[in-house]
């Protein structure tokens, strides 16, 4: 299908691994965003992309989580030296759209997430 | 920040009924607010969604209100059927900033 696609789907770490989660935006969607969901609680913000640059990474936990989206299109979340704490669903979503742009699609289609078990 | 509150956290109607689900948030320089719909195993899905500059908005059976006087919007569902039974989230945004803010979600049971 065209939507937003995300690999793994579930991850198992051993506490003080390192964890690549991979999503795919649809084709042509400028923004791409990264959120952490835990169990019973509403998505929360991790981080923003306007094409290859990261526009926002305000809600990044801690410095052990690195975001990055080279070409513009694919987006890499590193998690490194996992923690129980990191346990959760992550979210990428994608949008046509630039934000501020009057008039434009601020739709933000999901991917399934990845689910991140951290022993 | 924005903070962004929903209400009731679970809901139970009979199938048929309306369901009402309210969220209040605290930043006027919010102007989108989505609702979306997830279910077991995925990803959040669009279902309705309003603009600061519009009160009110339908499509079929879903209506989303908005007061930006009062900052509370609220999502109505009439004639559920047991296929509306899932999560739901409320969300703000400011466009110019990008990121989404979300409630902690109702659990919605149509009961057949």
């Amino acid at each position: 299908g065209a939507g937003v696609s995300q690999s793994p789907r579930y991850k198992v770490a051993k506490r003080g691994q390192d964890v690549a989660l991979r999503c795919d935006p649809i084709s042509g969607h400028v923004s791409l965003f990264w959120y952490q969901q835990a169990l019973g609680q509403g998505p929360e913000f991790l981080t923003y992309f306007q094409n290859e640059a990261q526009l926002d990474k305000s809600g990044l936990p801690s410095d052990r989580f690195f975001a990055e989206r080279p070409e513009g299109s694919v987006s890499t979340l590193k998690i490194q030296r996992t923690q129980q704490e990191d346990s959760a669903v992550y979210l990428c979503a994608s949008s046509l759209a630039l934000s501020g742009l009057a008039g434009g699609r601020n739709e933000q289609f999901f991917g399934p997430g990845t689910r991140l078990t951290v022993l | 920040g924005e903070n962004v509150e929903q209400h009731p956290s679970t809901l139970s109607v009979q199938e048929g009924d309306s369901a009402v689900i309210k969220c209040t948030y605290s930043d006027s320089a919010s102007n989108y607010f989505p609702w979306y719909k997830q279910e077991l195993g995925k990803g959040p899905q669009l279902i309705i969604d309003i603009r600061s500059n519009v009160g009110e908005k339908k499509d079929q059976r879903i209506a989303v209100t908005l007061n930006k006087t009062a900052k509370h919007f609220s999502l109505h569902i009439t004639e559920t059927q047991p296929e509306d039974s899932a999560v739901y989230f409320c969300a703000a945004r400011n466009t110019n900033a990008g990121k989404s803010t979300f409630g902690d979600g109702t659990t919605l049971t149509v009961k057949p």
